[in-house]
C-alpha cells in the first residue's frame, strides 16, 4: 500500500517560514492534499490540489510537489497556525484514500 | 453554508455494533460523495470509506471490509457508518467528510465511540 511519511514535528519562531514535508514515491504524479487540525477540533482542509487554498485560507499557506516530496509553507508564521498538520492523496492503485503519519507545528 | 452534523458519543461493550450518523446541510446531498475518516485518540487521521448518496456505491478501506456498512437516507439528507464486532481498538472519534473530487472539503465536528467492557 501507499505511504506517506511525514516528520513528527517542526518547530518555528513566530513570523518564520514553516515547512512541512510529505514524502511518497513518485508523490509529484499524485495530486497533493493538506489539512489543519487544532486539538480537539475536525481536520480543515488549507490546500487542496498540490497548491490551492480553499476560500478563507490565508495567502500564508502555500503548497508545492515534485518527485518524490511534496511540501507544505507556511510563511510569516502566527501563534494561532500551532496544530497538527496531515497530507493526503488518493492512491488510485489501491483506491483508497492515504493520510500522512502527520506533522506538529510548534511556535516557540 | 455547508454543515455536517454529526450523532452524539457512544459507548459500547466489545463485539457490539455502532452507527454513527452525519446530517448535511447546505448543499444537495446527492451531490457529492461522502468520507468516513477515524481518528484515535493521540493517533492520525485513518480512512475508512466512501459512499455515493445518490447511488448508495460504497468503497471501503481494506482494513474494515466486511466490519463496516455504509448507508444514507436521502429524504433526510443524513448518511450513517456502521462498524460491527468492535473491540477496545476501535475506540476512536469517528468524522464524516465530504469528499470533493479527491479531497474533503468540509468535515463534521466528531463522534467519540469509546468500547469497554
Amino acid at each position: 500500500s501507499y505511504v506517506l511519511t511525514q516528520p513528527p514535528s517542526v518547530s518555528v519562531a513566530p513570523g518564520q517560514t514553516a515547512r512541512i514535508t510529505c514524502g511518497g514515491n513518485n508523490i509529484g504524479s499524485k495530486s497533493v492534499h493538506w489539512y489543519q487540525q487544532k486539538p480537539g477540533q475536525a481536520p480543515v482542509l488549507v490546500v487542496y490540489d498540490d497548491s490551492d487554498r480553499p476560500s478563507g485560507i490565508p495567502e500564508r499557506f502555500s503548497g508545492s510537489n515534485s518527485g518524490n516530496t511534496a511540501t507544505l509553507t507556511i510563511s510569516g508564521v502566527e501563534a494561532g497556525d500551532e496544530a497538527d498538520y496531515y497530507c493526503q492523496v488518493w492512491d488510485i492503485s489501491s483506491d483508497h484514500y492515504v493520510f500522512g503519519t502527520g506533522t506538529k507545528i510548534t511556535v516557540l | 453554508q455547508v454543515q455536517l452534523v454529526q450523532s452524539g458519543a457512544e459507548v459500547k461493550k466489545p463485539g457490539a455494533s455502532v452507527k454513527v450518523s452525519c446530517k448535511a446541510s447546505g448543499y444537495t446531498f446527492t451531490s457529492y460523495d461522502m468520507n468516513w475518516v477515524r481518528q484515535a485518540t493521540g493517533q492520525g487521521l485513518e480512512w475508512m470509506g466512501w459512499m455515493n448518496p445518490n447511488s448508495g456505491n460504497t468503497g471501503y478501506a481494506q482494513k474494515f471490509q466486511g466490519r463496516v456498512t455504509m448507508t444514507r437516507n436521502t429524504s433526510i439528507s443524513t448518511a450513517y457508518m456502521e462498524l460491527g464486532s468492535l473491540t477496545s481498538d476501535d475506540t476512536a472519534v469517528y468524522y464524516c467528510a465530504r469528499k470533493s473530487h479527491w479531497y474533503s472539503d468540509y468535515w463534521g465536528q466528531g463522534t467519540l465511540v469509546t468500547v469497554s467492557s
